[in-house]
């Protein structure tokens, strides 16, 4: 089956440390997304690539990283610079083209201890 | 900047009623989505709108769209207890591909 994995499923974080969260797909999509959402809370973008080897800043880029090295798997790293990072993350991808509906996978839950 | 609004933020219905849910956006856009989001979940796609007039439905959801008065909106039919859920609109910055901008989401409960 076709889709978006997320993982894992909740992930907990100490003060300091940073921490990844997996996302892969078997879309054969071009264009992957992340998103955080807060309690209450629309979809707030942190980062998206179009294309492998390139990826842009959202809204709230400022305490997250990226990477794109495959076309199957965007990895967002919270690190410690990320000073309010308990929320939900949710990784969507797509065929990259203008009207495109976004896919998400099912999400991680990320809590500081 | 890009802003979408909802309303209501939060919506309690008694099955069998009718009732729509609104989308506003601040800036000239030339796409629309509508999501569903159960709790603890991820979003599921329902509607693409994509014109001036552009009316899509499914079941007891029907989505319109006018581009003039930057407007979009989702009208519940004949509600049934498993629409309850958070929907979600989302505006397409224009000139960038998939670049999504959501609203607060309205969360809609409905009742026996």
């Amino acid at each position: 089956d076709g889709g978006i994995t997320q993982s894992p499923k909740y992930l907990f974080r100490k003060e300091g440390q940073n921490v990844t969260l997996s996302c892969e797909q078997n879309l054969n999509h071009d264009a992957m997304y992340w998103y955080r959402q807060d309690p209450g809370q629309g979809l707030r973008l942190i980062y998206y690539s179009q294309i492998v080897n390139d990826f842009q800043k959202g809204d709230i880029a400022e305490g997250y990283s990226v990477s794109r090295e495959k076309k199957e798997s965007f990895p967002l790293t919270v690190t410690s610079a990320q000073k309010n990072p308990t929320a939900f993350y949710l990784c969507a991808s797509s065929m990259g083209q203008a009207y495109e509906k976004l896919f998400f996978g099912s999400g991680t839950q990320l809590s500081v201890l | 900047e890009l802003k979408v609004e909802q309303n209501p933020l939060f919506l309690s219905m008694q099955e069998g009623k009718n009732y729509t849910i609104y989308c506003n956006y601040s800036t000239t856009s030339d796409r629309l989505y509508w999501y569903r989001q159960d709790p603890g979940k991820s979003l599921e796609s329902l509607f693409v709108l994509l014109s001036n007039g552009a009316v899509k439905q499914e079941g007891r959801l029907m989505a319109s769209l006018d581009t003039k008065a930057r407007l979009s909106t989702l009208h519940i039919t004949a509600a049934v207890h498993d629409l309850s859920a958070t929907y979600f609109c989302a505006v397409g910055n224009t000139g960038t591909a998939s670049k999504l901008t959501f609203g607060t989401g309205t969360r809609l409960q409905v009742t026996l």
